[in-house]
């Protein structure tokens, strides 16, 4: 099925380094989203996308929907040790299934 | 305002079994979604219901099944359970095509 390619699939930096994580796609999206899901818990979402080449911020977070519609990139700047957990992107085609599909995830561990 | 609501949190299982997973979306959005999330893995669709009516599913058995209700709630049932049906069950639900919002999801284990 439609699958989105997450990268990396885990990440471990020192407190207060900048992460950066995307996402790229065979195929066009309408819309990114950015969630982040804690242990035991449903994905909470950070960011939405809804327009090719936009860039979004949420606090110390940054997100961009990438000019072709198939990729997105977030950001995090200056890493806290509540940022740990799994940040997924997710795409959101309009058309026909309208579902949303998920990437692998990207499972981040800060060392303080 | 109330979240998505599952119930319930937790459930054990034996094989063979059947389950029924439970879903309040947040009030005045029509659309609910169910995935899947097994174990270190990620989200993998399962049911899309909108105005009472499945609109989608996922490449998942005919033994899951699920229904939508007039107040918007949903059940998620899975009949004839698999070791391989542990998971983390999520619910969703949207206003529109935008920004869905999860629940904490109901934790399903198959023993």
């Amino acid at each position: 099925g439609q699958q989105l390619n997450q990268s990396p699939q885990s990440m471990f930096i020192q407190e207060g380094e900048d992460v950066s994580m995307n996402c790229t796609s065979s195929s066009i999206f309408n819309t990114w989203l950015w969630y982040k899901q804690d242990p035991g818990e449903g994905p909470v979402l950070l960011i939405a996308l809804y327009k090719a080449g936009e860039l979004t911020s949420n606090g110390r977070l940054t997100a961009q929907f990438g000019i072709t519609r198939k990729d997105s990139f977030l950001n995090i700047s200056a890493s806290i040790p509540s940022d740990v957990g799994i940040y997924f992107c997710a795409g959101l085609r309009i058309q026909g299934a309208q579902k949303l599909v998920f990437g692998q995830g990207t499972r981040l561990t800060i060392n303080p | 305002e109330a979240g998505v609501t599952q119930s319930p949190t937790h459930l054990i299982k034996t094989r063979g079994q059947q389950v029924t997973l439970r879903c309040s979306p947040i009030s005045g959005h029509t659309s609910v979604y169910w995935y899947q999330q097994a174990l270190g893995l990620g989200l993998q669709f399962l049911l899309w219901y909108d105005e009472g009516e499945e609109r989608n599913r996922g490449n998942f058995p005919p033994r899951f099944s699920g229904r939508q209700f007039p107040n918007y709630s949903s059940e998620l049932n899975v009949n004839a359970l698999e070791l391989e049906d542990s998971a983390l069950y999520l619910c969703a639900s949207s206003p529109s095509n935008y920004g869905y919002t999860f629940g904490s999801g109901t934790r399903l284990t198959v023993v």
